[in-house]
């Protein structure tokens, strides 16, 4: 079986620009949670989706950011408007309903 | 914030026992405690979790005291592929609540 898969796993954007991070969840998972992970820190949650439903975000950044995890395709975690402090690790896990999440290899934000 | 304090750094030598400990002293009646490790900056991987009884599979054991406010990880065999940042993690409700983590060097 094919693990959580994430794409990009390497963005580059300049101040101002957009990044659209994808996650596709194992197969038979129907909860995507989303991470960022700063140099050097840990991971701290952002948001909690399921299929067309947000479900927990109370990690979000409340301005520029926001998430999705449509009935088809994979879930989309997108930033408007970046900042050089949006630079980080950002990772996506997966779960059936409230079990074990499983982590994606992550996408790594550079912001020039 | 973290509800789990962990030591910062450990070394082990290879082909001994990684014990490696955890305080949770705030944690509640219904809430599990997770172990992922994080190999250099790949995404978390998931080792075990409890609740009240120890636990062991095909990677670790996991060992909770009585009283549930703190457990140990233990690999039994450690090798240099186990070398990474382990997190002892509380989940509370459907997050994961992760605090700095253990290095452990092999």
């Amino acid at each position: 079986n094919a693990g959580v898969m994430q794409n990009p796993r390497h963005l580059v954007r300049r101040r101002g620009q957009e990044a659209r991070l994808r996650c596709s969840p194992m197969k038979g998972h129907s909860h995507v949670y989303w991470y960022r992970q700063l140099p050097e820190e840990g991971l701290k949650f952002m948001v909690y989706l399921q299929k067309e439903n947000i479900i927990d975000e109370s990690g979000m950044p409340k301005e520029r950011f926001s998430a999705e995890f449509p009935k088809e395709g994979p879930s989309i975690l997108r930033i408007q408007q970046v900042v050089r402090g949006d630079s980080a690790a950002y990772f996506c896990a997966s779960s059936p309903y409230q079990e074990t999440q499983y982590f994606g290899p992550g996408t790594r934000l550079l912001v020039l | 914030d973290a509800k789990t304090t962990q030591p910062t750094s450990m070394d082990c030598a290879e082909g001994r026992a990684a014990n490696l400990p955890c305080n949770h002293s705030t944690i509640s009646g219904n809430e599990y405690v997770y172990w992922y490790r994080q190999i250099h900056s790949q995404g978390p991987q998931y080792i075990i979790h409890g609740l009240k009884n120890n636990e062991t599979n095909e990677m670790a054991s996991l060992i909770i005291t009585e009283d549930r406010k703190s457990s140990t990880l233990i690999l039994p065999h450690a090798t240099l592929r186990d070398t990474a940042v382990y997190y002892c993690i509380v989940r509370v409700a459907d997050k994961l609540i992760f605090g700095t983590g253990t290095r452990l060097q092999v």
